[in-house]
């Protein structure tokens, strides 16, 4: 079946450094690829978003890049703070665009 | 401005009952959504309604069972329950679901069931 593959599982890094996060997809027909946060005891938030037509988008610290012929796209955090500490979770639609794969998160530590 | 609802908040009960958990979101959205995040933090789709229709049905037990009143509400109804239902489960919505248009799911505060 459709599967979301995510890595690595814990991320720890000095804080200033950067951050990447790496997810491979099986479904060639998922065409958008969303990046979660989830802080703990919170709920999953977006945080950035790519469609199968793009293959790179910024936003300020954050980046995701996108290799369709590979299967794989990518999360960039640059310049990390404290507060980027948290859970991430890549995405990838599946099922004809009826759902969302999750990968299996990648806990990222960021210390000062 | 709560966009995604659920009630309870926490819910701790023996095994064998029977429990509900309600979802509502005011986004106007087409597409609702329940989740399960196991203890390895592991985000699992249970179900997808569209249009009060389902569309997903995971291979979960049917002990659990989804409930769409209206387009704004999806709840998940659960029997018999056992130690293995302990997770969080979250509802989500999204504005539509298929073709190129696809968008952001927002996702409910979840609902930590501890079955003892």
């Amino acid at each position: 079946g459709e599967n979301v593959e995510q890595h690595p599982s814990t991320l720890s890094v000095q804080e200033g450094d950067s951050a990447v996060i790496k997810c491979t997809y099986s479904d060639s027909a998922s065409n958008y690829f969303p990046w979660y946060k989830q802080e703990l005891g919170k709920r999953p938030q977006l945080i950035i978003d790519i469609r199968s037509n793009v293959g790179e988008k910024k936003d300020q610290r954050i980046a995701v890049t996108l290799n369709k012929t590979a299967k794989h796209f990518s999360l960039h955090i640059t310049e990390t703070q404290p507060e980027d500490s948290a859970v991430y979770f890549c995405a990838a639609t599946s099922r004809g665009g009826t759902a969302l794969i999750f990968g299996k998160g990648t806990t990222l530590s960021v210390s000062s | 401005d709560t966009a995604v609802s659920q009630t309870p908040k926490y819910l701790v009960t023996q095994m064998g009952n029977d429990k509900s958990i309600k979802c509502e979101q005011n986004l106007g959205h087409d597409t609702m959504y329940w989740y399960k995040q196991d203890s390895k933090k592991f985000l699992k789709i249970m179900f997808s309604y569209n249009n009060k229709e389902l569309i997903i049905n995971e291979t979960v037990p049917n002990r659990f069972s989804p409930k769409s009143p209206d387009k704004a509400h999806l709840n998940l109804h659960i029997n018999s329950l056992e130690l293995g239902d302990s997770a969080v489960y979250f509802c989500a919505s999204s504005p539509n679901s298929g073709g190129s248009s696809y968008n952001e799911q927002f996702f409910g505060p979840g609902t930590r069931l501890t079955v003892l």
